[in-house]
Parts: C-alpha cells; sequence; structure tokens
C-alpha cells in the first residue's frame, strides 16, 4: 500500500516550457488535491477534485490545467512554465465520505523554472 | 474571510522542555482541526483531527486540544527526532477545502 505517490520528485524548466505532474493514490479515495507550498505562504490550494471526471478551482488556479480521468489519477498541467511557478507541488487524497475527512498527502514534486 | 494563525514561527526547545505549539483560526463553520508534522523535503504527515470544543487527541509525546477559536499542540519532554514544522489546517463548512496555517518549525536540541 502506497499511499499517495507523485512524479517526478524535481524537476527543472525553462520559462515557457510545459510539463505535466502525476498523482496517484492507491486508497481508492474519491477526493484528490493539488497544493502549493512556498516559503511564508503555506500550502495553498490549486486544484481539486471530487471524483473520476471532475475538476474544480481552488485558490490559486490561473496557470494550472488539471484532469481526473481516472480514479486513481490526478494530473497537473503547466502549460508555460513562468518562474513565478517555481515551488514545491504536493498532491493530496481523501475519501470523501463526509465528516472531517483526513487529506494524506504525497512526498512533493520540486519544481524550478528559469 | 476564513483565516488560520500559527505562532510562534518557529521554536528552539532544550530535549526534555515541554512547550505549546498554537493554532487560532476564524473560520464561518468549522467541520475539523487537523494537525500535520511535515519533515524537510517531505510530505505533512496526519498527526490528529480534532471536531469540536473541548475535545483532546494523544500521541506519544504530542496532545492536541481544541477551543472554539484556537487548538494547542502541547508537546511534553521533547526529543531531537521531534524536529519538525507543524501545521495546522481547518476544513470549514463553505467549501469543505482545507486552510493551513503557515506552520511552527520546531528544533530541539540535545
Amino acid at each position: 500500500n502506497a499511499g499517495v505517490t507523485q512524479t517526478p520528485k524535481f524537476r527543472v524548466l525553462k520559462t515557457g516550457q510545459s510539463m505535466t505532474l502525476l498523482c496517484a493514490q492507491d486508497m481508492n479515495h474519491e477526493y484528490m488535491y493539488w497544493y502549493r507550498q512556498d516559503p511564508g505562504m503555506g500550502l495553498r490550494l490549486i486544484h481539486y477534485s471530487v471524483g473520476e471526471g471532475t475538476t474544480a478551482k481552488g485558490e490559486v488556479p490561473d496557470g494550472y490545467n488539471v484532469s481526473r480521468l481516472k480514479k486513481q489519477n490526478f494530473l497537473l498541467g503547466l502549460e508555460s512554465a513562468a518562474p513565478s511557478q517555481t515551488s514545491v507541488y504536493f498532491c493530496a487524497s481523501s475519501s470523501g465520505t463526509g465528516g472531517p475527512d483526513t487529506q494524506y498527502f504525497g512526498p512533493g514534486t520540486r519544481l524550478t523554472v528559469l | 474571510e476564513d483565516q488560520v494563525t500559527q505562532s510562534p514561527e518557529a521554536l528552539r526547545l532544550q530535549e526534555g522542555e515541554s512547550s505549546s505549539l498554537n493554532c487560532s483560526y476564524t473560520v464561518s463553520g468549522l467541520r475539523g482541526l487537523f494537525w500535520y508534522r511535515q519533515d524537510p523535503g517531505k510530505g505533512p504527515e496526519f498527526l490528529f483531527t480534532l471536531y469540536s470544543a473541548g475535545e483532546e487527541k494523544e500521541k506519544e509525546r504530542l496532545k492536541a486540544t481544541l477551543t472554539k477559536k484556537e487548538s494547542f499542540l502541547h508537546i511534553t519532554a521533547p526529543k531531537p527526532e521531534d524536529s519538525a514544522t507543524y501545521l495546522c489546517a481547518v476544513r470549514t463548512s463553505n467549501t469543505g477545502k482545507l486552510i493551513f496555517g503557515q506552520g511552527t518549525t520546531l528544533q530541539v536540541k540535545p
């Protein structure tokens, strides 16, 4: 039981390049989330999904797109990377069964945009 | 506007020196308060969920408590391995999404 995994762990991009971050979970969770973490800013929600085929905007969605074609996977795309997107990206999942619904996090992807 | 504030930003303790971390929140409706531990270069690791004022939960040297306006994470006789950043987050009734505080970085020296 791997929990939440993220690919890749590290990536360096040049301004204007595109890339996709992959998140996978093996807990059969309905809800999945993408956060970014920046020094002094805390964790901020980018996009989230409440089920296969659904996506919704979070607090800081601009410059990112997401897709949830399969229940266990949640993809985060950067179409044209900018230096402001240099950050550590975390994926999380939760069961979505109601109550406080604890989120479980992946190990993160460190992205640098030059 | 929903808000979560953690204090202090950083805390240095000697091994065995007990202390508390604070998480104060202003939200329209609380559906749970969460504490996470984050080690450098790792993702947040879940510690506790608190549902309602007066609730307490314990795990080893950690004890989390909740009032209507704040939560405390008490660390009793800490060890160097307790060094980490501790994150507080709230789930609100409006959106169901988590709002995180900025974290408290704890360093425990032997």
